[in-house]
C-alpha cells in the first residue's frame, strides 16, 4: 500500500514563501496529488490537485517531479490566516483506496 | 459552505451501543466518501460510493457499514461502539471518480463514553 509522509510542523513569517513537501512511495500510474487545508473543527477544504509538472492556481502551486514519488505544495506570501494543517492525499490505485498524509500543521506568525 | 451537510453535528452515547451518521453530497455529485479523524490515527479513508454501489473499501472495521440510497445521500452505521471509535466522521462528496476534487461536510463529532 501507498504511504505518504510530511513534516509535522512548519512555522513561517507573513510574507513567506512556504513550501510543504510529501512523500508518497508506490504512487500508482493513474493517481493524482491533491492537497487540503483544514482549520479546526472544519471539514478539509481543496486547495490544489495535479498529476504531474507543476499546477498553478490563484492560491497555490503544485510541484511533482517526473518520478512522482513526492509533491511540493508552494505557498506564496503567507498571512496569519494561513495557519492551519494542510494534508497531502493520494489514492494508492490498490481498489481505489485513498491516502492521507498525517498532516503539517502551518503556524504563521507575525 | 461546502454544500455537503452532516447530520447530528455531535453524538455522545456508550459503549456498546448502535449510532448512524448521514450525509447528504453536493448536488450533482455521484460520489459520496466517509472517513474518520481521530488523534492517533488522524484522517483515514473508510469507505467510497458511487451511484448507490459500494466502489473502495480503506480501513473500514467489519463493525462499521454504509450504503447509499436512491436520492445519494448516505449513512454510515457504526455498531458495537467502543470508547476507540470516538472521532470526528467526515463525508465529502465528488462529481464522480474518487481523483475527482472532494468537498467535504463540517463532521460528525461522536463521543463514546
Amino acid at each position: 500500500l501507498a504511504k505518504t509522509t510530511q513534516p509535522i510542523s512548519m512555522d513561517s513569517y507573513e510574507g513567506q514563501e512556504v513550501n510543504i513537501t510529501c512523500s508518497h512511495n508506490n504512487i500508482a500510474t493513474n493517481d493524482y496529488i491533491t492537497w487540503y487545508q483544514q482549520f479546526p473543527s472544519q471539514g478539509p477544504r481543496f486547495i490544489i490537485q495535479g498529476y504531474k509538472t507543476k499546477v498553478t492556481n490563484e492560491v497555490a502551486s503544485l510541484f511533482i517531479p517526473a518520478d512522482r514519488k513526492s509533491s511540493t505544495l508552494s505557498l506564496p506570501r503567507v498571512s496569519l490566516s494561513d495557519t492551519a494543517v494542510y494534508y497531502c492525499l493520494v489514492g494508492d490505485g490498490q481498489g481505489g483506496k485513498l491516502i492521507f498524509g498525517q498532516g503539517t500543521e502551518l503556524s504563521v506568525k507575525p | 459552505d461546502s454544500g455537503v451537510t452532516q447530520t447530528p453535528k455531535h453524538l455522545i452515547t456508550a459503549t456498546g451501543q448502535r449510532v448512524t451518521l448521514r450525509c447528504s453530497p453536493r448536488s450533482g455529485d455521484l460520489s459520496v466518501y466517509w472517513y474518520q479523524q481521530s488523534l492517533d490515527q488522524g484522517l483515514q479513508f473508510l469507505i467510497q460510493y458511487y451511484n448507490g454501489e459500494e466502489r473502495a473499501k480503506g480501513n473500514i472495521l467489519e463493525r462499521f457499514s454504509a450504503q447509499q440510497f436512491p436520492d445519494l445521500h448516505s449513512e454510515l452505521n457504526l455498531s458495537s461502539l467502543e470508547l476507540g471509535d470516538s472521532a470526528l466522521y467526515f463525508c465529502a462528496s465528488s462529481v464522480r471518480r474518487i481523483t475527482d476534487t472532494q468537498y467535504f461536510g463540517p463532521g460528525t463529532r461522536l463521543t463514546v463514553l
